[in-house]
């Protein structure tokens, strides 16, 4: 069975703080996408990743940065939450074939940032 | 303007009734189409793709692309409280990128 997971459900962090979301999957696929989403505004594209050590930024990355030191994990990193960052964020996995038609996610971690 | 399009509801229909949920998007460029379902508390999942023009059907579910008017709809016949869920339109964005719609949310009432 497909599975990406991510290490919290719910997290609550304050101001400053420095925040850091996990995600793996195990789907051995190459590509692997962070995602925040708010209500109204749909899922963003914060950062993603299309092999180890490579990151592209998203629509919104400020204020994030990423890592991917293993093929099945890529992390999220808030370098000093703030609280327009209270959200749910969203990893997702796909393969590398043309077109990529589906992402696999994970549950989501709802963050709030108090 | 955003590049795909959609009303976020909610929509609330009777058990049974046929639901119709609709996208447009901007980009003529544009070939493929998904549908995603969100349940509470979950992460998005596929429900189909279409390609191109025209009607896939899958059970209780059909995807209909209209590439002259950039609009894209899921109808869902015989709708189940089970069918209770965001629902996301969603299109290849160029490189590995997907552009999701904002997601209209559905309650089907039993």
């Amino acid at each position: 069975d497909v599975k990406v997971t991510q290490s919290s459900r719910y997290l609550v962090k304050r101001t400053g703080e420095k925040v850091f979301l996990e995600c793996v999957q195990d789907m051995d696929h190459e590509n692997m996408f962070w995602y925040r989403q708010d209500p109204g505004l749909g899922l963003r594209l914060i950062y993603f990743s299309y092999d180890v050590k490579m990151k592209e930024k998203g629509d919104i990355p400020e204020g994030y940065s990423v890592s991917r030191e293993k093929k099945e994990r890529f992390s999220l990193i808030l370098e000093s939450a703030s609280t327009n960052q209270t959200s749910m964020y969203l990893c997702a996995s796909s393969p590398t074939q043309e077109p990529s038609y589906e992402q696999y996610f994970g549950p989501g971690t709802r963050l709030t940032v108090t | 303007q955003k590049e795909v399009e959609q009303d976020p509801g909610p929509l609330s229909v009777p058990e049974g009734a046929i639901v119709s949920l609709n996208c447009t998007y901007s980009n003529s460029a544009f070939q493929y189409f998904m549908w995603y379902r969100q349940y509470s508390r979950k992460g998005p999942e596929l429900l189909m793709y279409t390609y191109s023009s025209g009607n896939k059907e899958d059970g209780r579910f059909t995807a209909q692309v209209d590439k002259s008017s950039k609009y894209i709809s899921l109808f869902i016949r015989d709708s189940q409280p089970s069918d209770s869920a965001t629902y996301l339109c969603a299109s290849p964005g160029g490189g590995f990128k997907t552009i999701f719609g904002a997601g209209t949310r559905l309650f089907v009432k039993a």
